[in-house]
């Protein structure tokens, strides 16, 4: 059973960068299958898709984080990567990573999400 | 862009069933069959209850069904239980080839 888990901290000071990782457990990010995505959803709030990468590097982003948003993936660690930088307190959220696979057009597994806050 | 509108808040007794509407534009909810629906208790992680608008994954309840008309997709859920009681979001893929979801609907089961 495939299992995803995000990973990094939970702190990051405004105007710094944020990463985060998602560790894929039971199945190969190099499998081809998925598209791998980052969600987010800050307090209280709704969900905000920040972007998806594919095993060969290729990816899309949300027009409205584009120019500070960067996916990466790792298949030799079965890893992918969320950069977002220039942070402010808009963007203390719970992070979640997601998985998408071709021909369902929609997130099937998800991890269990990690709350990120942007303070001083 | 704009998050896809639902309503704030519906709300039903054990056994009815309820609808929550999804509208979008003709560049993302009217422009594919990719409209899908999340179920999310507090304090966890969204579930995918019905992708490409009608579909239900393996072990998703029959009560749970989806629609779509033009812009706007639906959800409804038929013989309430109290579990049902939830945040409800809809996804729509979109011809920038992005995703972009619904404000969410708080279901309260009376």
């Amino acid at each position: 059973q495939v299992q995803l888990q995000e990973s990094g901290p939970g702190l990051v000071r405004p105007s710094q960068t944020l990463s985060l990782t998602c560790t894929v457990s039971g199945d190969a990010i190099s499998s081809g299958n998925y598209y791998w995505n980052w969600i987010r959803q800050p307090a209280g709030k709704g969900l905000e898709w920040l972007g998806r990468i594919y095993s060969s590097g290729t990816s899309n982003y949300n027009p409205s984080l584009e120019s500070r948003v960067t996916l990466s993936v790792d298949t030799s660690n079965n890893q992918f990567s969320l950069r977002l930088i220039s942070v402010t307190d808009a963007d203390t959220a719970v992070y979640y990573c997601a998985r998408g696979p071709f021909g369902l057009a929609a997130f099937d597994v998800w991890g269990h999400g990690t709350m990120v806050a942007v303070s001083s | 862009q704009s998050d896809l509108a639902q309503p704030a808040s519906v709300s039903g007794s054990p056994g009815q069933s309820i609808t929550i509407s999804c509208t979008g534009t003709s560049s993302d909810v009217g422009a594919y069959n990719y409209v899908s629906w999340y179920q999310q208790h507090p304090g966890k992680a969204p579930k995918l209850m019905i992708s490409e608008v009608t579909n239900r994954p393996s072990g998703v309840s029959d009560r749970f069904s989806g629609s779509k008309s033009g812009n706007t997709a639906s959800l409804t859920i038929s013989g309430l239980q109290a579990e049902d009681e939830a945040d409800y979001y809809c996804s729509s893929f979109t011809r920038s080839s992005s995703w972009v979801f619904g404000g969410g609907t708080k279901l309260t089961v009376l």
